[in-house]
């Protein structure tokens, strides 16, 4: 059974409309992250949440956003998104903020921008 | 800062080891990670070893690490076509929160 789930697979948008992301998991881990994987690179850490804090990657855009409403759920909002954010975005959780901890990745969700 | 090289193709014959290297600058990672991510999937957890082991076995996988040279390989036996993906080395590190560092990617591609 899936653990990291991620909704839609798919997701289109128009430039510029505002989109969100979701990701739910099943394994009650403290830590829920959000990568994009761009095509042929590897994944690259937006933000995360330890539980209820918020921890941003200083390169992440600002038009870039999270929301974690409960422990299971996690979302990612891009607020107008361009034509550079298209994308496959990873969710991935990890029981908790140490390193000996691995993280568990969703199938992600792929972005096209129109 | 860290930085993961990985080479970015490999291409085996069916039932032969394919080997998949690794190497990290930063000595200070305390694990190191393999993930493997089919077409339009996400990544899935093969193996991770921790920095005082050398050696680490499951199934068809042998995970080596050289602390010294900085350098890990992922082995798979018996390479199968279901094999076919992208491998990614991954370093966690310490001192902070759980940061991982991926290489670029080792594309395998396992032909009859």
């Amino acid at each position: 059974d899936a653990m990291v789930i991620q909704n839609p697979r798919y997701q289109v948008t128009q430039f510029g409309k505002p989109v969100t992301l979701s990701c739910s998991q099943t394994l009650n881990h403290n830590v829920m992250y959000w990568y994009q994987q761009k095509s042929s690179q590897a994944p690259k850490l937006l933000f995360h949440y330890y539980d209820k804090d918020f921890n941003n990657e200083a390169d992440t855009p600002d038009n870039f956003q999270s929301r974690r409403p409960n422990t299971s759920f996690c979302f990612l909002d891009i607020r107008s998104p361009g034509l550079g954010d298209a994308a496959m975005y990873l969710c991935a959780t990890s029981r908790d903020q140490n390193s000996n901890q691995p993280q568990h990745f969703g199938d992600g969700t792929r972005l096209s921008i129109l | 800062g860290e930085d993961v090289e990985q080479s970015l193709f490999l291409s085996v014959r069916e039932g032969d080891s394919s080997v998949i290297n690794c190497t990290y600058t930063d000595s200070s990672s305390t694990y190191l990670y393999w993930y493997k991510q089919e077409p339009g999937a996400g990544l899935q957890l093969l193996t991770y070893i921790f920095s005082n082991m050398d050696m680490k076995q499951d199934q068809r996988l042998t995970v080596l690490l050289n602390k010294k040279d900085k350098h890990l390989s992922l082995r798979i036996a018996d390479t199968q076509t279901g094999d076919s993906a992208i491998y990614f080395c991954a370093g966690g590190f310490s001192g902070g929160y759980n940061k991982l560092i991926f290489g670029a990617g080792t594309r395998l591609a396992v032909h009859p």
